[in-house]
């Protein structure tokens, strides 16, 4: 078992673009949440997709979406990108009841 | 709004020493509470989960209990070594759906 996998593992961007992050999660789980972690600060919440719905969202604008595909993987859609988006995008699946597994997350950094 | 606090940020300690990591939580109507090692750089990894229900959990060197009403949880790591060097995070889930919020973590450094 793979686990969780992410991709890219680092990428640079310039202010004003978008960004596509990947997930695939664990085999056997359903639920994929995206949480954003800067730098010396604990992840936060961005949004969390189950059957291919946004279940929950947290306090992030707009310009954060996402998708859900049949097979359960995720991705995490960035636009017009801020230098203040520069963070480590972690990615985490689970089931209902059950613990939350990490991927080794996407360093994205905006200049 | 529930609120996750890890006191200290950082913590160096000789190797051999036995240790206890705080985590503490606002809202005491917790689903369950997960314990995670990050490495530099690094994704999270899950160390310790404890159901509501659950006291404590252990796996290992490590030990984690969790007081609901006092809304403390403690993870303790007997006989540390350098490669437990690493940030300690702790995060808090309200529901079987809903999502963690994490403290910002203790950033553990042990000295050969």
């Amino acid at each position: 078992d793979a686990g969780v996998t992410q991709s890219p593992t680092h990428l640079i961007k310039t202010r004003g673009q978008q960004v596509t992050l990947r997930c695939s999660p664990k085999s056997g789980h359903d639920t994929v949440s995206w949480y954003q972690q800067a730098l010396g600060q604990g992840p936060q919440f961005i949004f969390q997709y189950y059957e291919e719905e946004e279940r929950q969202r947290g306090n992030f604008p707009d310009r954060f979406s996402g998708h859900q595909f049949p097979n359960y993987s995720s991705e995490l859609n960035v636009n017009a990108l801020l230098l203040g988006d520069s963070a480590l995008y972690l990615c985490a699946s689970g089931t209902d009841h059950y613990e939350q597994y990490f991927g080794p997350g996407t360093r994205l950094t905006v200049t | 709004k529930q609120e996750v606090t890890q006191i200290p940020a950082a913590l160096s300690v000789p190797e051999g020493e036995n240790l206890v990591l705080n985590c503490s939580f606002t809202d005491s109507a917790i689903y369950n509470l997960q314990w995670f090692r990050q490495d530099p750089g690094k994704g999270l990894t899950s160390l310790l989960l404890i159901q509501s229900s659950q006291r404590e959990q252990t796996s290992g060197r490590l030990n984690a209990s969790l007081d609901k009403s006092s809304g403390r949880s403690t993870l303790y790591i007997a006989a540390s070594q350098p490669g437990d060097s690493a940030t300690y995070l702790c995060a808090v889930q309200s529901g079987a759906n809903s999502k963690l919020t994490f403290g910002k973590g203790i950033t553990l450094s042990v000295r050969p």
